[in-house]
């Protein structure tokens, strides 16, 4: 079965500081990796897709991550936080007919 | 554009109640799914519906039941609530059929078993 680990429960930034959200898969195929955002008592919503189609995958609100095959890796970044990005970021994989989500990352942002 | 409809948002139940929890989906999507959201846990997949007419149990399917009413609605089911059920519930839906397209997710329901 597929998997997901996020590395870090709870991060930390200063607005305008570097946004790093880390996220290992276990896959046994090329894996679809998503990640997806939740503001308090909301759903979640897709942030970002990766296909296979570029390693490289931007998202929306300025957020990026590269699919890195020899690091099973599939980072979160955004060059300078916001406020409004203070949220729960969840990296899932594809498995059969189903999503697998990681356990989640509560990111903070300071100003 | 409703999207994904989950009624009831909260509710409160006492040990060994019986409750439903309703999804609805404007979309046309193919499958669904019902996820449990703990805290340091991400979501937990109960029950999922790939297609119309299907259900399949997902990670922690115990004490749970579903319906694939039809394409639309996708009822979850808890026929004995107990305290460990107590959780944030979520429906999303998908146009894909293999797992690999965007989930689109409801608000949520908040159940408390006490």
């Amino acid at each position: 079965a597929q998997s997901v680990t996020q590395l870090g429960s709870h991060v930390s930034v200063s607005e305008g500081a570097l946004v790093l959200l880390r996220c290992n898969y276990s896959s046994s195929v090329p894996p679809y990796l998503f990640w997806y955002v939740q503001y308090p008592n909301q759903g979640l919503q897709l942030l970002l897709k990766y296909t296979s189609a570029a390693t490289l995958v931007k998202g929306i609100n300025g957020f990026e991550a590269e699919f890195k095959k020899s690091e099973t890796s599939f980072h979160l970044t955004k060059p300078s936080a916001h406020m409004s990005d203070a949220a729960e970021y969840f990296c899932a994989v594809s498995d059969v007919y189903k999503l697998v989500f990681g356990a989640g990352t509560i990111l903070r942002v300071k100003s | 554009n409703a999207g994904v409809t989950q009624t009831p948002k909260f509710q409160v139940l006492k040990t060994g109640q019986s409750m439903t929890l309703q999804c609805a989906q404007d979309m046309n999507h193919n499958s669904m799914y019902w996820y449990r959201q703990d805290p340091g846990m991400g979501l937990r997949l109960i029950y999922y519906s790939a297609s119309e007419g299907t259900t399949d149990k997902g990670e922690v399917p115990n004490g749970y039941n579903v319906s694939r009413l039809n394409k639309r609605e996708f009822s979850l089911r808890l026929e004995s609530a107990a305290p460990s059920q107590t959780s944030v519930y979520f429906c999303a839906s998908s146009d894909s059929l293999t797992g690999t397209g965007e989930l689109f997710f409801g608000e949520g329901s908040r159940l408390t078993v006490l």
